[in-house]
């Protein structure tokens, strides 16, 4: 089955700053790859994602990479404000048909500091 | 954006007790609800796949008696736990599909069992 590895598990920047969170998956097949945040106590939101015909996906300060050779993406998140604190959780999923479970990563813990 | 509720939000039972969880899609056909289990600071842990109208396929590890799904509806998947012991105080959560990729989650439910 699919196994998915996320790093760091904290990162602490200075308001302002990039932050890059890094996963990797096993299962080749996956090819919906989406990004949550959850804030303490919330649900997990979805912040992006990207399908594997697509390489590369932005919005606005968040970015999203797919390497499928390599078998990893990556989130870019651009001049980070504390609002931007909070858990984030990459996924990764094989969406055929009605077969569509996610596999989520162990989550970040991104800390931003005014 | 497509909103998915849960009920209860919170629920102390006592050991030995069985506790049913209702997850909700308010405005759109989820055919497909997920239900996972967060402990506190890790990630989601996918519990089942529940389909409408068939049996709920459960993840290797997850014991499919005492944690019963039933996906009655196009709206409406339950979670009971029966015969809960404090092992499985938990943060549940559940999520909807619509007919694109991406899952809604819901607002969870933390059990607590005495």
């Amino acid at each position: 089955g699919e196994n998915v590895e996320q790093h760091p598990s904290t990162l602490s920047v200075q308001e302002g700053d990039s932050a890059v969170i890094k996963c990797t998956y096993s299962d080749s097949a996956s090819n919906y790859f989406p990004w949550y945040k959850q804030e303490l106590g919330k649900r997990p939101q979805l912040i992006i994602d990207i399908r594997s015909n697509v390489g590369e996906k932005k919005d606005q300060r968040i970015a999203v990479t797919l390497n499928k050779t390599a078998k990893h993406f990556s989130l870019h998140i651009t001049e980070t404000q504390p609002e931007d604190s909070a858990v984030y959780f990459c996924a990764a999923g094989l969406f055929s048909g009605g077969y569509n479970k996610l596999i989520f990563g162990a989550g970040t813990r991104l800390a931003v500091h005014p | 954006g497509a909103v998915v509720s849960q009920h209860p939000s919170w629920v102390i039972c006592k050991s030995g007790t069985s506790v049913k969880i209702e997850c909700r899609s308010l405005d759109f056909q989820a055919t497909t609800m997920f239900w996972y289990r967060q402990f506190p600071k890790q990630s989601l842990m996918l519990m089942a796949t529940s389909n409408e109208g068939s049996k709920a396929t459960y993840e290797q590890g997850v014991e499919k008696d005492k944690f019963l799904i039933n996906h009655a509806s196009l709206t409406l998947s339950t979670l009971t736990v029966t015969s809960a012991h404090p092992e499985d105080s938990s943060f549940y959560i559940c999520s909807a599909r619509d007919l694109t990729y991406e899952q809604y989650f819901g607002p969870g439910t933390r059990l607590t069992v005495t």
